[in-house]
């Protein structure tokens, strides 16, 4: 399955400091999806997005679904120890028959350094 | 059953010798998806199965690599004469496979040849 564009690959911040992330495609999507994976774990979802423009949180998380469909911004504020992990992005595409296959992003790596 | 269940959680395998893993997604979904994830590595996709088409085996890296699902219900991903390099997390995910889903994924299975 075709992949999306995910950066940054891995970051290190500092406890307290901002995150931000995105990921971009060259097709349109009418869904994004982000993941996060703590080591050991699968995939587990973090925030939906179904709207252009739309900008949902969860908590210290805020994801936006970019208005002209092809890509999204996900930023953790205030980030913590416990926010380490790998974070994907994924989004279904058409793949016919009234069906939807969904494609992942390859993932940001983030440390955080207490 | 509550979640998307695999087993078995760890194996380890001689080189040379066939592997089977079980999937058994969220009931109702029709979506399934195999990922294979190398350690500290974002997610490569396998194989997809979406109800009864033929299944997408664009990701199948070898054909030593196989996967089988019974109608909506388990699947199976078998790796033959495994290799060293087939050391990996596979991760399965199931979802209801329309325009607006999400994807749920399993614990994983890790997989390690000697």
């Amino acid at each position: 399955g075709q992949q999306l564009n995910q950066s940054p690959q891995s970051m290190f911040i500092q406890e307290g400091e901002d995150v931000s992330m995105n990921c971009t495609s060259s097709s349109i999507f009418n869904t994004w999806l982000w993941y996060k994976q703590e080591p050991g774990e699968g995939p587990v979802l973090l925030i939906a997005l179904y709207k252009a423009g739309e900008l949902t949180s969860n908590g210290r998380l805020t994801a936006q679904f970019g208005i002209t469909r092809k890509d999204s911004f996900l930023n953790i504020s205030a980030s913590i120890p416990s926010d380490v992990g790998i974070y994907f992005c994924a989004g279904p595409k058409d793949s016919g028959a009234g069906s939807y296959q969904l494609t992942f992003g390859k993932g940001t790596k983030l440390s955080v350094i207490p | 059953g509550a979640g998307v269940s695999q087993s078995p959680s760890n194996k380890v395998t001689e080189k040379g010798k066939d592997v089977e893993l079980r999937c058994d997604p969220i009931s109702g979904h029709t979506a399934l998806y195999w990922y294979r994830q190398r350690l500290g590595q974002g997610l490569e996709f396998l194989i997809y199965f979406q109800g009864n088409s033929a299944p997408d085996k664009s990701g199948l890296p070898s054909d030593r690599f196989s996967a089988e699902r019974t109608g909506e219900s388990v699947s199976t991903l078998t790796i033959q004469r495994t290799q060293q390099e087939d050391s990996a997390v596979y991760l399965c995910a199931s979802t209801w496979g329309r325009a607006n889903t999400e994807a749920f994924f399993g614990q994983g299975t890790r997989l390690t040849v000697v």
